[in-house]
């Protein structure tokens, strides 16, 4: 769905470095999250906001952090990366009310590799 | 909170036969199940969902059943090509919370032609 897109794609960092993946949308969606996905483990939620001013934990927040800097833009930060941060990472958007209300629609996912 | 186990993790079928993925759920209180399939290097789309006010719902070759007293629910597929073959995660909220869903852990199946 060309309408949610992350960037970057695929990132390499070392142990340490504080990263950041941003996530867009031009859904007009107020509803934004982060997973992430690691083999066998399925897809674990990291944060979630529901609007500009809301920011809420997933499962497994620690270690992370976000910023809701507009409707449009939700970004996830790692600020010292650590290699069991290496997975596939996911943003995903969802509409507040109508018939579509609990679906969600993924980006395309960056690839995050810690050295 | 919400814990939901997906079996199996692997599930390959010949061209044709049917597949089944069943996930089980803790919370009585869920009342929305939906399926969610990821091809190959994509992303996760949904493809199909039950409430729990209907025991079963259909849409083409799948079909989702949905049993609430043994807190269980299925996805069925009829008839599988191998377009089908794909990661598949069932997911159900958290309390009453549809906006906030706790995935399984994910399905591979193959289908072989």
């Amino acid at each position: 769905d060309a309408d949610v897109t992350q960037t970057p794609r695929n990132r390499i960092t070392k142990t340490g470095k504080r990263i950041m993946l941003e996530c867009s949308q031009t859904k007009g969606h107020d509803r934004m999250y982060w997973y992430r996905q690691d083999p066998g483990l399925g897809l674990r939620l990291i944060y979630y906001s529901f609007d500009v001013k809301d920011i809420n934990k997933g499962e497994i927040s620690d270690g992370y952090s976000v910023s809701r800097q507009a409707q449009a833009k939700f970004s996830l930060s790692l600020e010292s990366a650590i290699p069991n941060q290496t997975a596939l990472y996911f943003c995903a958007t969802s509409p507040t009310g109508g018939v579509n209300q609990e679906t969600q629609y993924f980006g395309p996912g960056t690839r995050l590799l810690v050295l | 909170g919400e814990n939901v186990e997906q079996h199996p993790s692997t599930l390959s079928v010949q061209e044709g036969d049917s597949a089944v993925i069943k996930c089980t759920y803790s919370d009585s209180a869920s009342n929305y199940f939906p399926w969610y399939k990821q091809e190959l290097g994509k992303r996760p789309q949904l493809i199909i969902d039950i409430r729990s006010n209907v025991g079963e719902k259909k849409d083409q070759r799948i079909a989702v059943t949905l049993n609430k007293t043994a807190k269980h629910f299925s996805l069925h597929i009829t008839e599988t090509q191998p377009e089908d073959s794909a990661v598949y995660f069932c997911a159900a909220p958290e309390f009453y919370n549809t906006d906030k869903l706790i995935f399984g852990t994910g399905t591979r199946l193959q289908v072989f032609p």
